[in-house]
């Protein structure tokens, strides 16, 4: 699976929204995006995923650039309950295929 | 949505001891389920794919005799970490993967668990 890189730390207002970049650089053609987030001591959560147009869910936008080297997951309203370790992961999307995790963005949402 | 259990969501053991963990897929069957180890300050690593029915696959440079995985049951994969040592404390966190999906849960997808904090005396 393709490797992602990703800034170690963002911060952000609350209230405001958090672009969370992702560098994909040698993703597949059929390799999706991922993202998950991970609160302080718990279990990762799913977010959303991708190939190539742009997705939008309850949660949060994922945006991929048009070359797929690059995407951004934007959580449109970021609350202090958003403060989290976001990871991004490209994978192939087969039948149970594993998610290898880098070291994901530390976001902290600020009040 | 899909709900993913652990137990205990912590232990405390002696050195030497053997630990069990539980992960079940409450709302729905996981064929695939993986194990994840995280040590503080640092990300997921994963350690195996459970497959129920069969053995589970390990990832390089992790002891399958030492990390117990079985996957009797569509819903229920085990780790039992065997002669726990000091080094082997660490948050445990299973993930089960949904695969066709079903009411209210995304196919394809992996929902992990709450983890399980593992800690050896």
């Amino acid at each position: 699976d393709a490797k992602t890189t990703q800034p170690p730390s963002m911060d952000c207002a609350e209230g405001r929204a958090a672009n969370l970049p992702c560098n994909h650089s040698t993703i597949s053609g059929n390799e999706y995006v991922y993202w998950y987030r991970q609160i302080h001591s718990q279990g990762p959560q799913y977010i959303i995923h991708g190939l190539k147009n742009n997705e939008t869910n309850e949660m949060a936008s994922l945006i991929i650039t048009e070359d797929r080297k690059s995407s951004t997951l934007i959580l449109p309203h970021a609350t202090l309950r958003d403060t989290a370790v976001y990871y991004c992961i490209v994978r192939v999307d087969n039948q149970g295929g594993k998610l290898i995790f880098g070291q994901g963005t530390e976001l902290s949402v600020k009040p | 949505g899909a709900v993913v259990s652990q137990h205990p969501s912590w232990v405390i053991c002696k050195s030497g001891t053997s630990v069990k963990i539980e992960c079940r897929s409450l709302d729905f069957q996981a064929t695939t389920m993986f194990w994840y180890r995280q040590f503080p300050k640092q990300s997921l690593m994963l350690m195996a794919t459970s497959n129920e029915g069969s053995k589970a696959t390990y990832e390089q440079g992790v002891e399958k005799d030492k990390f117990l995985i079985n996957h009797a049951s569509l819903t229920l994969s085990t780790l039992t970490v065997t002669s726990a040592h000091p080094e082997d404390s660490s948050f445990y966190i299973c993930s089960a993967f949904s695969g066709g999906g079903g009411r209210g849960i995304r196919g394809n997808t992996q929902y992990f668990g709450p983890g399980t904090r593992l800690t050896v005396l």
